[in-house]
């Protein structure tokens, strides 16, 4: 069974500095990657993916993530956060034979600071 | 707007008490699941659905019982309400059939809380 893992339950940072949210994933020999956000008392919503093709993928409000086969990661990152980027954030696997079905991480909560 | 609804959004139930967590989709997706959400744990899958009439369990499915009478509904029954059953239920649905990967689509949750 697949497995994901965050490395951080709680990220703070200060406005407009870097960030980087980790998460490893059991090895598969194919999976589809996700980078989901939750913002206070909202429901989850898709940030951006990996299915296949270019490793480094982006969203539109400026966060990426890149694809390492070889460290089983999908790491989050954004060159300068605001403080409307303070939610959760949940990194999920689908491994290619696992029809439909995401494990998610544990979930890391990013907390912006003016 | 299309997307999954679930309702109730809150809900307190006593210990031992039964109910139905409603969630439909207008989006016509095969695909529908129930996680549970608690702090520290993400999220984890208690049943799901990949078409009308067919169903499986998840990661953490005691306790609970589905049914996928039409593809627009997946009802989530607690059985006899206890309070390691007090969470945040999300429902989400998927297009995805063949396999291809996608992402879910989610509604916006229930609280219930079991006294």
């Amino acid at each position: 069974a697949q497995s994901v893992t965050q490395l951080d339950s709680q990220v703070p940072v200060f406005e407009e500095a870097p960030v980087e949210l980790r998460c490893n994933y059991s090895s598969s020999v194919s999976v589809y990657l996700f980078w989901y956000v939750q913002y206070p008392n909202q429901g989850l919503q898709l940030l951006l993916k990996y299915l296949s093709g270019s490793t480094l993928v982006e969203s539109i409000n400026g966060f990426e993530a890149e694809f390492n086969k070889s460290q089983t990661s999908f790491h989050l990152r954004k060159p300068s956060v605001h403080i409307s980027d303070t939610a959760e954030y949940f990194c999920a696997v689908r491994g290619g034979t696992s029809y439909g079905k995401l494990t998610f991480g544990q979930g890391t909560i990013l907390t912006v600071h003016p | 707007n299309a997307g999954v609804t679930q309702t109730p959004k809150f809900q307190v139930l006593k210990t031992g008490q039964s109910m139905t967590l409603q969630c439909a989709q207008d989006m016509n997706h095969e695909y529908m699941s129930w996680y549970r959400q608690d702090p520290g744990m993400g999220l984890r899958l208690i049943h799901y659905s990949v078409g009308a009439g067919i169903t499986d369990q998840g990661e953490v499915p005691n306790g609970y019982n589905v049914s996928r009478s039409t593809t627009e509904d997946f009802p989530l029954r607690l059985l006899s309400a206890a309070p390691s059953q007090t969470s945040v239920y999300f429902c989400a649905s998927s297009y995805s059939r063949t396999g291809g990967a996608n992402g879910y689509t989610f509604g916006s949750g229930t609280r219930l809380t079991v006294v």
